[in-house]
């Protein structure tokens, strides 16, 4: 059964630390997302990469995010140095490009849970 | 920017009832998406809608594109205890084919 798998699934650090989340797309999907969801702003959209070349992460902190994919296989978010704001859940997506054969619907891995102390 | 509001926010819905959920978009969509998250899940795609004034039913659930392509509703009808959970639309603009999504409608079921 095909998943986006996500891991660590809950972190918890102190402000400062680095953190790095990874995700591992579903195979043959060349569209990974990286989301992050709060109560107060829903799902917000940090980081988009298609082939995996960033196509925009208009929505990350550049200060202190950034995401990569160093494979096709495998997508990070990292976050240096942490701060107790970035606690929320980071949701990574993947997906087919949307065209007459697929719908472009996302699949979603079940979230890696941040707090930062 | 593009915006995709939904109404509203928060919902208790008696079991049994029905419920509708609205999202709209401040810029013309080329598609609509529909997901619902469980609590403590992570969001799951229900449909997508593609034309203009499209109807889509999934059992109990009808879906509706707006004739302009700025809103969409979700009709619920014998609301189940398994409905509860966040219910989230994502428009996707026609002019830099983004996928924006709403806050969601997070929906508490009476039993």
């Amino acid at each position: 059964d095909a998943r986006v798998t996500q891991t660590p699934r809950d972190k918890v650090t102190e402000m400062g630390q680095e953190v790095t989340m990874r995700c591992q797309p579903i195979l043959g999907h060349n569209t990974v997302f990286w989301y992050r969801q709060t109560m107060m702003q829903g799902l917000e959209l940090l980081a988009y990469f298609r082939n995996r070349a960033p196509l925009d992460d208009s929505g990350m902190p550049k200060d202190r995010f950034s995401a990569e994919m160093p494979d096709a296989t495998l997508a990070t978010l990292k976050i240096q140095p942490s701060e107790p704001r970035d606690s929320a859940v980071y949701f990574c997506a993947s997906g087919l490009p949307r065209d007459r054969k697929n719908t472009g619907e996302l699949f979603f891995g079940e979230g890696s849970r941040l707090t930062v102390l | 920017g593009q915006q995709v509001m939904q109404i509203p926010q928060y919902q208790h819905v008696q079991e049994g009832e029905d419920f509708t959920t609205y999202c709209n978009s401040s810029t013309t969509l080329s598609n609509i998406q529909w997901y619902k998250q469980r609590p403590g899940g992570h969001p799951v795609f229900l449909i997508q809608l593609v034309k203009s004034g499209e109807v889509k039913k999934q059992k109990r659930l009808t879906f509706q594109f707006g004739e302009a392509k700025k809103n969409s509703s979700l009709h619920i009808t014998a609301t189940q205890t398994t409905d509860v959970g966040t219910y989230f639309c994502a428009g996707r603009d026609y002019g830099n084919n983004r996928l924006a999504f709403g806050k969601g409608n997070q929906v508490v079921v009476i039993p």
